[in-house]
């Protein structure tokens, strides 16, 4: 199957701080990617909705402004968490495809802490 | 919310085959019902998915009911390795995008 991989796999920073989490498609080109968050024990939360060359689409609850997203290319989606607080700390996952009929892909996740 | 419902927890002999069940009684006529899994802290893991006939790939079988309400995931023989969180999942269709609102899933344990 088709291969989206995250970057980085796990990370630690300071409250505060903004961190950079990758999705990228690596054998296929996506006009669409998404991002969901998962806290320990439960499930999937979908945050937003990346298009690419256009404004993500976030979910009802979900802060634009704090979880920053950007589609800039066919490959390439970017979730940046800025200022950064306990709270935020989660397992972030992105997946891509899965438009028309097909299955979605999704990246192996990264487990974001904050401290 | 999430258009399914499955059974919290599951166990199932290795070499047997698991059942898992779904329901999914409010489906619309062209949306598909997929499977994923996913294993203690990965990203989930593509299964299966299906609309209305029944499917197999190498990893498993679907057998949807002729009414679409419910839907069972076939593991033919078990492994330890299957044991995970299996999602049950109606994709559904918002504005332009196809979007997976996923349930708490199945815990499958495969039992030695």
């Amino acid at each position: 199957g088709a291969v989206v991989s995250q970057h980085p796999s796990w990370v630690i920073c300071k409250s505060g701080t903004s961190v950079k989490i990758e999705c990228r498609s690596l054998d296929f080109q996506a006009t669409t990617m998404f991002w969901y968050r998962q806290f320990p024990k439960q499930s999937l939360m979908l945050m937003a909705t990346s298009n690419e060359g256009s404004k993500a689409t976030y979910e009802q609850g979900v802060e634009k402004d704090k979880f920053l997203i950007n589609h800039a290319s066919l490959t390439l989606s970017t979730l940046t968490v800025t200022s950064a607080h306990p709270e935020d700390s989660s397992f972030y996952i992105c997946s891509a495809g899965g438009q028309m009929n097909t299955e979605a892909f999704f990246g192996q996740g990264t487990r974001l802490t904050v401290v | 919310d999430a258009k399914t419902t499955q059974p919290p927890s599951m166990d199932c002999a290795e070499g047997r085959a698991a059942n898992l069940p779904c329901n999914h009684s409010t489906i619309s006529g062209n949306e598909y019902v997929y499977w994923y899994r996913q294993i203690h802290s990965q990203g989930p893991q593509y299964i299966i998915h299906g609309l209305k006939n029944n499917e197999t790939n190498e990893m498993a079988s679907l057998i949807i009911t002729e009414d679409r309400k419910s839907s069972t995931l076939i593991l033919p023989h078990a492994t330890l390795r299957d044991t995970a969180v299996y999602y049950c999942i109606v994709r559904v269709l918002d504005g332009n995008n196809r979007k997976l609102i996923w349930g708490l899933g199945t815990s499958l344990a495969v039992n030695p």
